[in-house]
């Protein structure tokens, strides 16, 4: 079975910084997905990024890129150039590409807050 | 936005009741996923439909049933409702294997 590890408490950063927020995994697949997730106060769930597990480079889209270390079976999201709209729960979640089931195993999440 | 919608967006019911929660996927996309959020057990997958077929089960109540209909949209029933039923229930879509899947705004189900 697969498992998702966030244990960071709640996070702080101050506006413009650069902030990197920590995820481990565990499964003996090889081959699965990696995501994050940016969920805000109002609730709803809004994917960011996402890397394969044969992916060769560090995917990135705009302002997030995600820090893929395979044999430390870790995906760590970076976000550069924090804004106050980033404050959010932010979720890592897995999926195995192998067998008829494709549902998402998300970590606990961790709470982002950036300071003016 | 995300391309899938879900209503209602919030319910008030008592316990005993049953209530249906609706999600119609992203254009195109075949999968549709139903999970629930709740702060004791975070986010947990409940089950999955392809097409019209359930493909996976998660930790679905046998109190929830849900279906995928033809023109793909799906329903989530949930009934003999309990208080620890109150939760977030998100429905997500997806166009395959390798796609990322994409929520839906949620529907907040309070139980009283």
């Amino acid at each position: 079975a697969q498992k998702i590890t966030q244990t960071q408490p709640g996070m702080f950063v101050q506006e413009k910084e650069a902030v990197t927020l920590d995820c481990t995994y565990d499964t003996s697949d090889q081959s699965y997905g990696l995501f994050w997730y940016k969920q805000p106060s109002s609730g709803e769930m809004i994917f960011l990024i996402y890397q394969g597990s044969y992916d060769e480079q560090n995917a990135t889209e705009g302002r997030y890129s995600l820090n893929f270390q395979k044999a430390r079976k870790s995906a760590n999201l970076v976000i550069s150039a924090s804004q106050l709209g980033d404050s959010a729960m932010y979720f890592c979640a897995m999926r195995l590409h192998t067998g008829a089931n494709s549902k998402l195993t998300f970590g606990k999440g961790i709470t982002l807050s950036v300071r003016p | 936005d995300s391309g899938v919608t879900q209503t209602p967006k919030h319910l008030i019911t008592a316990t005993g009741q049953r209530v249906t929660l609706r999600c119609s996927p992203r254009s195109g996309d075949l999968s549709v996923y139903w999970y629930q959020q709740s702060l004791d057990q975070g986010l947990q997958f409940l089950i999955q439909y392809y097409n019209g077929e359930e493909r996976a089960k998660g930790n679905i109540l046998e109190r929830f049933s849900a279906q995928q209909f033809p023109d793909l949209h799906s329903e989530l029933n949930l009934s003999s409702l309990e208080l620890g039923d109150s939760a977030l229930y998100f429905c997500a879509s997806s166009g395959g294997q390798g796609a990322g899947q994409f929520f839906g705004p949620g529907t907040r189900l309070t139980v009283l």
